[in-house]
C-alpha cells in the first residue's frame, strides 16, 4: 500500500506570495491533519480533516487555511507568506483520526525570501 | 495542553551501546507514539502504546509505557548508524484536555541521536 505523499517536496516564494500544498492519503485513510515544524517550536498541530469537513483547528492565523476533497486528498494554502512561515510542512493520515496511528508523508520544505 | 518533556536533547553514542530516551508528561497519557525522524524529512512511526504497563519491541527498539502512564522509555539494544536521528514522542488527547483533539497528537520536541562507528 503506498504511503502519505506531498507536493511539492521543495518550495521557494516570496513575502506576500500565497502558496497552496497538497497531500494524498493512504489509501482508505479518510482523517488528513497538517502540522508544521520549526526548529523553534517544533511540531504544531495545524487542523484536521475528515470527510471534507474541519474538525479541529489549531491556534494559527486565519492565512492558513485547507481543506479535503471527496477522495481525501488533502491541500493546506497560506495566503499572504511571512519569513516566519518557513518550516517544513508535514501531513498525516489515519482511518478515523481518533486514538490511531498517524502515518506522515516526507514532508514539504517551504522557504520564504 | 498536553506537554511531553523528552529527555535528553541529544545524545551521542558508539556503535554498539545501548541508549534510552525517556518522555514524561504532567498528565496522563493516553495513547503514546514514537517516531522516528531524519532530518528534514517525514516521521517514521515505530510503536505505539496504550496501556499502563505496556511494553513493545521491534528489532532492536523497545518502548515502554509506566504503570501510571505518564512516562514512556525508549531503548535502542546495540545501536548502529542507522538509528541514528531524531526521536519524537507523541501523544494523544488526555483526560484533562479541553476542546477537540480530533486528529491531533502532542509532540515533544525530540531527541537528537548521532551514532558514530
Amino acid at each position: 500500500k503506498a504511503g502519505v505523499t506531498q507536493t511539492p517536496r521543495y518550495l521557494i516564494k516570496t513575502r506576500g506570495q500565497q502558496v497552496t500544498l497538497s497531500c494524498s492519503p493512504i489509501s482508505g485513510h479518510r482523517s488528513v491533519s497538517w502540522y508544521q515544524q520549526t526548529p523553534g517550536q517544533g511540531l504544531q498541530f495545524l487542523f484536521e480533516y475528515f470527510s471534507e469537513t474541519q474538525r479541529n483547528k489549531g491556534n494559527f492565523p486565519g492565512r492558513f487555511s485547507g481543506r479535503q476533497f471527496s477522495n481525501s486528498r488533502s491541500e493546506m494554502n497560506v495566503s499572504t507568506l511571512e519569513l516566519g512561515d518557513s518550516a517544513l510542512y508535514l501531513c498525516a493520515s489515519s482511518f478515523s483520526g481518533t486514538g490511531e496511528t498517524q502515518y506522515f508523508g516526507p514532508g514539504t520544505r517551504l522557504l520564504v525570501l | 495542553s498536553q506537554e511531553l518533556e523528552q529527555s535528553p536533547q541529544s545524545l551521542i553514542v558508539q556503535e554498539g551501546k545501548n541508549l534510552t530516551i525517556n518522555c514524561t508528561s504532567s498528565k496522563t497519557l493516553y495513547g503514546l507514539y514514537w517516531y522516528k525522524q531524519k532530518y528534514g524529512e517525514g516521521l517514521i512511526f515505530l510503536m505505539m502504546l496504550q496501556k499502563g504497563g505496556e511494553e513493545k519491541s521491534h528489532e532492536k527498539i523497545t518502548a515502554k509505557l509506566d504503570e501510571k502512564k505518564q512516562q514512556s522509555s525508549l531503548h535502542i539494544t546495540a545501536s548502529q548508524p542507522s538509528h541514528a536521528g531524531i526521536y519524537l514522542c507523541g501523544a494523544d488527547k488526555s483526560a484533562h484536555d479541553r476542546g477537540s483533539t480530533l486528529g491531533r497528537l502532542y509532540f515533544g520536541r525530540g531527541t537528537q541521536l548521532t551514532v558514530w562507528p
